[in-house]
């Protein structure tokens, strides 16, 4: 069966501190991966999404990057988190675009 | 754009009532529309799938309409227990396969005792 595994669980980092989040996918080839922000009280916002090794989409313009070194490995990423960061990071995966979302167990980041 | 509204941020119910959730959404046509269940510090976890064509779909305790006339979908759990308390998810899903799903903000659901 597929899993999909998120570290770390929980983080605490101070402003303009880097940032490297880490998703992967076990069970499955070449899913699609997504990754998304969630506010406290807020709905899901999707900041990335990738079909394959190296294809990243962004949908928000900020300072996060995506990167997808391996079939199934996501990265989540950043060179200087603000306070606007914080939140409670999901990732998920699917076997097309239009098929159902298997998310992860989260990472809840507080940038101080 | 593309919207996606849920009918209330919170709900509450009476044990052993049926809890109706609602969905509506503007300027989209959906293939399909699917509900998911998120608990506190959890991801969401898919509960149901509807298609454009069906107009009612039913599993276990759960039934989900679709109206694409109204674009309105319906959740509802019957017979509710304290177990069902969670934040409900809507999701909409397009015909293409460079479709992304949207999710609406959800619904937060509890059922005291």
């Amino acid at each position: 069966s597929q899993t999909i595994h998120q570290w770390p669980a929980t983080l605490v980092q101070p402003v303009g501190s880097p940032l490297s989040l880490e998703c992967t996918v076990e069970g499955t080839s070449n899913p699609n991966l997504y990754w998304y922000r969630q506010a406290a009280g807020r709905g899901l916002q999707l900041l990335f999404y990738s079909v394959g090794i190296g294809q990243i989409s962004s949908e928000v313009p900020q300072n996060l990057s995506a990167s997808r070194p391996q079939d199934r490995q996501f990265i989540l990423s950043s060179k200087k988190l603000l306070l606007s960061d914080s939140g409670f990071y999901l990732c998920a995966w699917s076997a097309g675009s239009t098929d159902t979302q298997y998310f992860g167990p989260g990472t809840r980041l507080t940038v101080l | 754009s593309q919207k996606i509204e849920q009918n209330s941020e919170a709900l509450n119910i009476q044990e052993g009532k049926t809890a109706t959730l609602t969905c509506n959404y503007t300027n989209y046509s959906p293939a399909y529309l699917q509900w998911y269940r998120q608990d506190p510090g959890r991801g969401p976890v898919f509960l149901l799938l509807i298609r454009e064509n069906e107009k009612e779909k039913r599993k276990e305790r759960l039934k989900v309409t679709f109206d694409t006339t109204l674009k309105q979908s319906l959740f509802h759990i019957t017979a509710s227990q304290p177990a069902d308390s969670a934040t409900y998810l809507c999701a909409l899903v397009g015909y293409s396969s460079a479709s992304k799903i949207i999710f609406g903000s959800g619904t937060r659901l509890s059922i005291r005792p």
